[in-house]
């Protein structure tokens, strides 16, 4: 089965500076992996996905992320915060097992960005 | 294009009622997935519709069900309600089944009392 783990729940970051999140994902196959950003009361975009192409994945935004097998890592990066990057993240794994769409979850990570 | 559509965007019930939630996907799109939103779980996969079949489902009891019609749309029923169903039920569309990238849509916040 696949899965994916979130170590951070909350990271504060003040504007103008780096943000990383980070990832760690476990899967018997290639995966397909994703990040989605949720902002209040709002239902989930998508920032960005891997799917055995490039490793390194540019989304929407500024963000971009880095697929690491020797790592099975999948974290993600913006070079510059800004105030409305505060929101909470996931990060996602497609299952493979009898195909279709079931995407698995992260708990979530939560940015907030100060001034 | 007009993204994913859900209704109704809040509702209030009682424990014991039932629920029906409805989902447009985007135009063209075939796939529906469903997906239930709480503080304590977070988000859990329910059950995936394509071409009016069922292709995947979660772990979740026989009270939550679904469907799918010709033209894509879908709904999602909750019968005898519980306290701990109240959560933000999420539908995605995506083209197909064969993992194109899912799109959500602003979801709907059942409150169970």
């Amino acid at each position: 089965a696949q899965s994916v783990t979130q170590l951070d729940s909350h990271v504060s970051v003040s504007e103008g500076t780096p943000v990383l999140l980070r990832c760690n994902y476990s899967s018997s196959y290639s995966p397909s992996l994703f990040w989605y950003v949720q902002h209040p009361n709002k239902g989930l975009q998508l920032l960005l996905k891997y799917t055995s192409a490039a490793t390194l994945v540019k989304g929407i935004n500024g963000f971009e992320a880095e697929f690491k097998k020797s790592e099975t890592s999948f974290h993600l990066t913006k070079p510059s915060a800004h105030m409305s990057d505060a929101a909470e993240y996931f990060c996602v794994v497609r299952g493979l097992t009898g195909g279709g769409n079931k995407l698995t979850f992260g708990t979530g990570t939560q940015l907030k960005v100060e001034l | 294009k007009a993204g994913v559509t859900q209704t109704p965007r809040y509702l209030i019930k009682t424990r014991g009622q039932q629920v029906t939630l409805s989902c447009s996907p985007i135009s063209g799109h075939r796939s529906v997935s469903w997906y239930q939103q709480t503080p304590g779980q977070g988000l859990q996969f329910l059950f995936e519709y394509f071409s009016e079949t069922q292709r995947n489902k979660g772990n979740f009891p026989g009270r939550f069900s679904g469907r799918q019609f010709s033209n894509s749309r879908s709904e999602m029923n909750v019968s005898t309600l519980e306290l701990g169903d109240s959560a933000l039920y999420l539908c995605a569309s995506s083209l197909d089944t064969g993992g194109e990238t899912q799109y959500f849509g602003p979801g709907t916040r059942l409150l169970v009392l």
